[in-house]
């Protein structure tokens, strides 16, 4: 059965950096383009950064560009992210999620998520 | 601040058609396919319509979903209590090279 489970999230201070996982079993990573999308306390969902299946083209939100970094170890099929720079807007609970193959640009599996918190 | 929009709130009684409204733009779901997803705060959420219209394996076929122009809207006919939950619609947005979610909407039964 198709798994994502998120690590890495703890309480980091404001300027510091962190690195996420996010370890997929019972499919191919490199075959699917993946994506994390975080919710903040209170706040609805934020797509964050995408990676796409194959050549690894990476897309970030206006608001972690500069500061975060998608990649991928394909032969430890996990996704990583990480994250330099952090602000206290960038805590939240952070969702790794696949995107389904076809046309249509939809996530079919997530994982529970890892939080981050920044705060001194 | 999210470039779709969705009213904040929604509800209904049990057994009731409740609709939820999805306003874009002419780079996001006016020219690529809406998605909704329910989310229970602290859970994974949970893909209910892709391509605009399309129900994935095991979404009861209560959820419907539609778009015309830049808007979408998600239907949920029958209302449960299990319904309860958050709601978003979603896509890729071509200006941005982005993937936006809606501002999200509150379901709730009374």
């Amino acid at each position: 059965e198709v798994h994502l489970l998120e690590s890495g999230g703890r309480l980091v201070q404001p300027g510091g950096s962190l690195r996420l996982s996010c370890s997929a079993s019972d499919f191919t990573l490199s075959s699917y383009a993946m994506s994390w999308v975080r919710q903040a306390p209170g706040k609805g969902l934020e797509w964050v950064s995408a990676l796409s299946a194959g050549s690894g083209t990476t897309f970030y939100a206006h608001s972690v560009k500069g500061r975060f970094t998608l990649s991928r170890d394909i032969s430890k099929n996990t996704l990583f992210l990480q994250m330099n720079g952090l602000r206290a807007e960038d805590t939240a609970l952070y969702y790794c999620a696949r995107r389904q193959l076809g046309r249509s640009y939809s996530f079919d599996f997530w994982g529970q998520g890892t939080l981050v918190t920044v705060s001194s | 601040q999210s470039v779709l929009t969705q009213p904040p709130s929604a509800s209904g009684t049990p057994g009731q058609r409740v609709t939820i409204s999805c306003s874009g733009s002419s780079s996001n779901v006016g020219t690529n396919t809406a998605n909704w997803y329910q989310h229970l705060p602290g859970t994974a959420p949970k893909l209910l319509i892709y391509g605009n219209d399309q129900r994935p394996s095991g979404v009861p076929d209560r959820f419907s979903g539609s778009k015309s122009g830049t808007s979408a809207s998600l239907a949920i006919s029958g209302l449960q209590s299990e319904d309860e939950a958050d709601y978003y619609c979603a896509a890729w947005d071509d200006s941005l090279n982005g993937y936006v979610f809606g501002t999200g909407t509150k379901v709730t039964v009374l």
